[in-house]
């Protein structure tokens, strides 16, 4: 079945520092979604992408989709202490409805 | 509500007991998806329901889980001979209409611990 990757598995980043997730899907992805969980949260909808190439910014956050729509990154700039959490993509789960979401990758910062 | 609202928020149970773990959805939202997570991993699909049907059940570990939403809006997962492994957080999420257009609300997730 489908099948979507994230790396890295964890990423220790001193305050101030960027920050970056990578996605990969083994099939063709129609869209792509971020989530964000702050410890002891859940998940919350940060963006949605669905163009080959398509590129959104929220403020500090960048998000790409690969030309191929295989893959997808988020990049965090100048990282905060509320960028701590975990950072998960998601993507449609083939052919069914739901989604697949990756193991995420887990943002701690150090003051 | 506002939001996607779970209960209880904590169980523990002992081994072998009866579960059930409620999901009331944002108002209106059609679709309902179950999930659970494990700690440090992302969430696993376990069912969704289109209105009253489930119309996709492949997430089910096995026939001791099982799901309903009888008037297509609150959902009840129902967990019979719980196991230790089953132990982790079941969210519930909901969107308008499914068909991956959109953002799942997710509600704030039912801890289940099995002794």
């Amino acid at each position: 079945g489908q099948q979507v990757m994230q790396i890295p598995q964890y990423q220790h980043v001193q305050e101030g520092e960027d920050f970056t997730t990578y996605c990969n899907s083994s099939t063709t992805l129609s869209n792509i979604q971020w989530y964000k969980q702050r410890p002891g949260g859940h998940p919350v909808f940060l963006i949605q992408l669905v163009k080959s190439g398509e590129v959104k910014k929220q403020k500090r956050l960048t998000f790409q989709f690969g030309e191929a729509k295989k893959n997808s990154s988020l990049h965090i700039t100048a990282t905060q202490t509320t960028d701590v959490g975990t950072y998960f993509c998601a993507g449609p789960r083939g052919g069914a409805d739901g989604l697949t979401f990756g193991k995420g990758t887990h943002l701690i910062i150090q003051p | 509500g506002a939001g996607v609202s779970q209960t209880p928020s904590n169980k523990v149970t002992e081994k072998g007991k009866y579960v059930e773990l409620r999901c009331d959805p944002i108002s209106g939202h059609t679709a309902l998806y179950w999930y659970r997570q494990s700690l440090g991993q992302g969430p696993e699909f376990l069912i969704y329901f289109q209105g009253t049907g489930a119309a996709d059940d492949s997430g089910l570990p096995n026939d001791r889980f099982f799901a309903v939403r009888p008037e297509g809006s609150v959902s009840t997962l129902k967990i019979q001979r719980t196991e230790r492994g089953d132990s982790a957080v079941y969210l519930c999420a909901s969107s308008p209409s499914g068909m991956n257009t959109g953002e799942l609300f997710f509600g704030e997730g039912s801890r289940l611990t099995v002794l």
